[in-house]
Parts: C-alpha cells; sequence; structure tokens
C-alpha cells in the first residue's frame, strides 16, 4: 500500500513571498489532516478535511494560509506571503475514516525555511 | 484546554536495556484515545501503541508497553530489548471529540522526547 506522499521536501524562500505544498493521501483515505511541526515542538493540527469538506480550521492563520482539497483526494496548502515564523516542518496525514481509533498515517512533510 | 506534557526532553538508553519515557495530559473529558507516536530522522511520524481511556488493561505491541494512570492523567513508555532503529523522537498525544461547530476529531502532541540508544 502506498503511503501518504508529500511535495517538495524541502524549501527556501524570502519573506513575502509565497508557497505552495501538496499532498496524496493514501487512496480511500477520507479524512485529510495538515500540521505544522516548528522545531522542537510536536505537530499542530492546521486544518481537517472530510472528503472535499472543511471540518476543522479553527488554528489556521487564514490571514496568510489557505487549503483546499479538490475532489476529495489531493490537497494543497498555501502561504501568501510567507514570514520568518512560518519556518517549520508541513506534514500532511490521512486515515480512513474520522474517529477516535482510527490510525492516521503521515508523510515524510516539506521543511520551509523562511529567509 | 488540552495539553500533553512530556518533561523529558532527551534520553539515552544502552542496547538490550528498558527505557520509560513520561507523558502527562489534561482534559476534562472522560472519553479520549492516547497514542505514542515514532517520528525517525525521515520526519515520517509511526504510531506505535494506541490506548482507549476506558480500558483499564495496559496496552502492549511486541517491545513496546505502556503504563496508563487514568486519575493521575499519566501515560508513559516502556520500551524494552532497546534497538538502535528504537533511535528517534518519541511524541505522546491523545484524541478526543470537539462538539464545537462540525465536530472534529483533534489529535494534541507534547513537544517530544528525543531517544538516543547507544550501542
Amino acid at each position: 500500500e502506498a503511503g501518504v506522499a508529500q511535495s517538495p521536501r524541502y524549501k527556501i524562500i524570502e519573506k513575502r513571498q509565497s508557497v505552495a505544498f501538496w499532498c496524496n493521501p493514501i487512496s480511500g483515505h477520507a479524512t485529510l489532516y495538515w500540521y505544522q511541526q516548528i522545531l522542537g515542538q510536536g505537530p499542530k493540527l492546521l486544518i481537517q478535511f472530510q472528503n472535499n469538506g472543511v471540518v476543522d480550521d479553527s488554528q489556521l492563520p487564514k490571514d496568510r494560509f489557505s487549503a483546499e482539497r479538490l475532489k476529495g483526494v489531493d490537497s494543497t496548502l498555501k502561504i501568501q506571503p510567507a514570514k520568518l515564523e512560518d519556518s517549520a516542518v508541513y506534514l500532511c496525514a490521512s486515515s480512513l475514516v474520522r474517529g477516535m481509533n482510527t490510525e492516521a498515517f503521515f508523510g515524510q512533510g516539506t521543511r520551509l525555511t523562511v529567509v | 484546554a488540552q495539553t500533553v506534557t512530556q518533561s523529558q526532553p532527551e534520553m539515552s538508553v544502552q542496547e538490550a536495556e528498558t527505557v520509560t519515557l513520561s507523558c502527562t495530559y489534561d482534559t476534562s473529558e472522560s472519553n479520549y484515545y492516547l497514542f505514542w507516536y515514532k517520528q525517525p530522522p525521515s520526519r515520517q511520524m509511526i504510531l506505535v501503541i494506541r490506548q482507549e481511556a476506558y480500558k483499564q488493561q495496559n496496552a502492549t505491541e511486541n517491545r513496546f508497553s505502556v503504563n496508563f494512570q487514568k486519575a493521575a492523567k499519566s501515560f508513559s513508555l516502556k520500551i524494552s530489548d532497546s534497538q538502535l532503529g528504537d533511535t528517534a523522537m518519541y511524541f505522546c498525544a491523545f484524541i478526543l471529540y470537539a462538539y464545537s461547530g462540525a465536530g472534529s476529531y483533534q489529535l494534541t502532541f507534547g513537544k517530544g522526547t528525543k531517544l538516543s540508544v547507544i550501542p
């Protein structure tokens, strides 16, 4: 079974530039998550999709971050404009269904450096 | 607010020995699941073990076991017969159901413990 695919693996941009990350979840997984992991901290949920609808985006900085999941499969996360504090690893995860006992499968993440 | 505290930023253990990673959490909910995730240098988070809050019996997965103390809100991970491949960041996390809005299952992570297994 193929895992969660993310690209790019690394990205370096200057502040005020824009950047986009792509995620392809495991086939058939209805739920998709984007997490932000700042160095030295645990992942923090940014947004959660159920199929192509947003379930929870309460921690997404909506003035600069946006995300979409067209057709309930692939997803993109965009930052525009980027700030220095956005430097982090952005993790995508997916799960078969929503639930407490549902295992989330993670991709390898995109390491973003804003200079 | 839901919080997870891992008080040991770094730990080391000799190969083949046993090590215990500590975790405490805070929530007013009674129904939730607890997890330990492993994050090797490749950055991919991997589920190690999970525990349902309603189950008193501690979960076990091969060399990994937990000590779940619900009243104390403590959830420690024991790794027996440590192997070099166990070297990684370990994150304690719990999930509960948030009733606000459309409702979501929110997974909250601690800051992690960096475990080094020494040959």
